[in-house]
């Protein structure tokens, strides 16, 4: 089942903050989130795995609530460069990860 | 490190022909890799998986017999878009997944396939 991002999209001016969520209805292993640029392939951000580990860059946050099968993303002091679609995938039964619909981000000077 | 390359990067090919995509993992050896397919303004669709030594696995709805896959070795699996029609242009990736428990996945810069 495809997890749930909200929101869809969200305008940001340079050094302001974002969260975006990403929601499950199943149980999950991990959740990985990636940023991916117009016409460009999606690029790894972070992922975080089922006992509180993590594995991504230093800075770029991120918090998963294993109880209530969500993922939250946290973009602080937002650049032009973190414009882009970010989209979270899912890790449950099987090695294939099911990725949301993306939230589009738009950050302007 | 984890850089996966894919090639062409962009391709335009006649109705009715055939297009290899390649897709290699360069530092790191990866013993499943993914296929997926993007449209515009889209989420990201799995195709397949590929497994090194086997056969593929195909998502519900997808050709197998129209998109061929072959995981040849631990570093390279292609997709071969065979008798294509210009429905089949898309944006296509590629992902190898890292043979940690982490299961991280890490994706090729992508093929854009025109049909004409």
């Amino acid at each position: 089942q495809q997890p749930v991002q909200s929101p869809q999209a969200v305008i940001l001016r340079e050094g302001e903050d974002a969260v975006i969520n990403c929601s499950s209805s199943k149980a999950l292993y991990s959740v990985h989130w990636y940023r991916q640029k117009h016409g460009e392939a999606p690029v790894f951000l972070m992922i975080l795995l089922k006992g509180g580990e993590q594995k991504g860059h230093d800075k770029i946050s991120a918090s998963f609530n294993e109880k209530k099968q969500q993922s939250s993303l946290y973009l602080t002091a937002s650049q032009l460069s973190y414009s882009g679609t970010y989209f979270c995938g899912t890790l449950g039964g099987s090695e294939k990860l099911v990725f949301g619909k993306g939230t589009k981000l738009t950050v302007n000077p | 490190g984890a850089v996966v390359s894919q090639h062409p990067s962009w391709v335009i090919c006649k109705s009715g022909t055939s297009v290899k995509i390649e897709c290699r993992s360069l530092d790191f050896q990866a013993t499943t890799m993914f296929w997926y397919r993007q449209f515009p303004k889209q989420s990201l669709m799995l195709m397949a998986t590929s497994n090194e030594g086997s056969k593929a696995t195909y998502e519900q709805g997808v050709e197998k017999d129209k998109f061929l896959i072959n995981h040849a070795s631990l570093t390279l699996s292609t997709l071969t878009v065979t008798s294509a029609h210009p429905e089949d242009s898309s944006f296509y990736i590629c992902s190898a997944q890292t043979g940690d428990f982490t299961y991280e996945q890490y994706f090729g810069p992508g093929t854009r396939l025109t049909v004409t």
